[in-house]
């Protein structure tokens, strides 16, 4: 079965400073995989996903990530973040579903800044 | 930009109830998609929705949820009797393609069951 895991629950970084959010896979064929962000009160906002190519994939907002096959892994990354950029960020791998495309979401990382 | 919408924004009900949770996805979408989140808990897929029939459904989706599609605009989620461990997030996501396409979720209707 598809899982998602997000071994960091909570990520304090300074404002301006870089932010790397990890995020490792399960998914037997060859992964579609998302990035969401969810400000409080808002619904979930796509920032990248990744279906093929190129492994480094730019997104919204100055984000990008890079999938990893041999680690599983498909890390979030921001050279310099904003105050704005305080919310919770979920990974999810789409796994085929009938004519859909159902996503398995990780738990969830929520990212506070300081000024 | 297009969006999609669900109302209301936050539903309180009885146990043993029953409630309707109404979602406006994008209007050219084929594919549409419900997924609850628990409080403090994962985002779970629900059930997902093609030309007019379920195409997927999870175990939490048992007999008593169902959806519609009642006209060409809106897309509903019932649930015939509540829990009190209905109480979550409930989001409505569609997209325009399927496997390969991006899912937009609307913004959350918070269930509340007393």
């Amino acid at each position: 079965a598809q899982s998602v895991t997000q071994p960091d629950i909570h990520i304090t970084v300074s404002e301006g400073a870089s932010l790397e959010l990890r995020c490792n896979y399960s998914y037997g064929a060859t992964p579609y995989l998302f990035w969401y962000v969810q400000s409080p009160g808002q619904g979930l906002q796509l920032l990248l996903k990744y279906f093929s190519g190129d492994t480094l994939v730019q997104g919204i907002k100055g984000f990008e990530a890079e999938f990893k096959r041999s680690q599983s892994s498909f890390n979030l990354r921001k050279p310099s973040v904003h105050w704005s950029d305080a919310a919770e960020y979920f990974c999810a791998v789409g796994a085929n579903s009938g004519y859909g495309n159902k996503l398995v979401f990780g738990a969830g990382t929520i990212l506070r800044v300081k000024s | 930009e297009p969006e999609v919408t669900q109302t209301p924004s936050h539903q309180v009900t009885q146990m043993g109830q029953e409630v309707i949770l109404r979602c406006v996805p994008i209007s050219n979408h084929l594919y549409f998609y419900w997924y609850r989140q628990i409080l403090g808990q994962k985002v779970e897929f629900l059930v997902s929705f093609y030309n007019n029939e379920i195409s997927e459904k999870s175990e939490i989706f048992d007999d008593q949820f169902s959806v519609e599609r009642p006209d060409g605009s809106n897309f509903t989620l019932k649930i015939r009797s509540t829990k009190l461990e209905d109480s979550a997030m409930y989001f409505c996501a569609s997209s325009s393609v399927g496997l390969t396409d991006t899912q937009y979720f609307g913004p959350g209707t918070r269930l509340t069951v007393l």
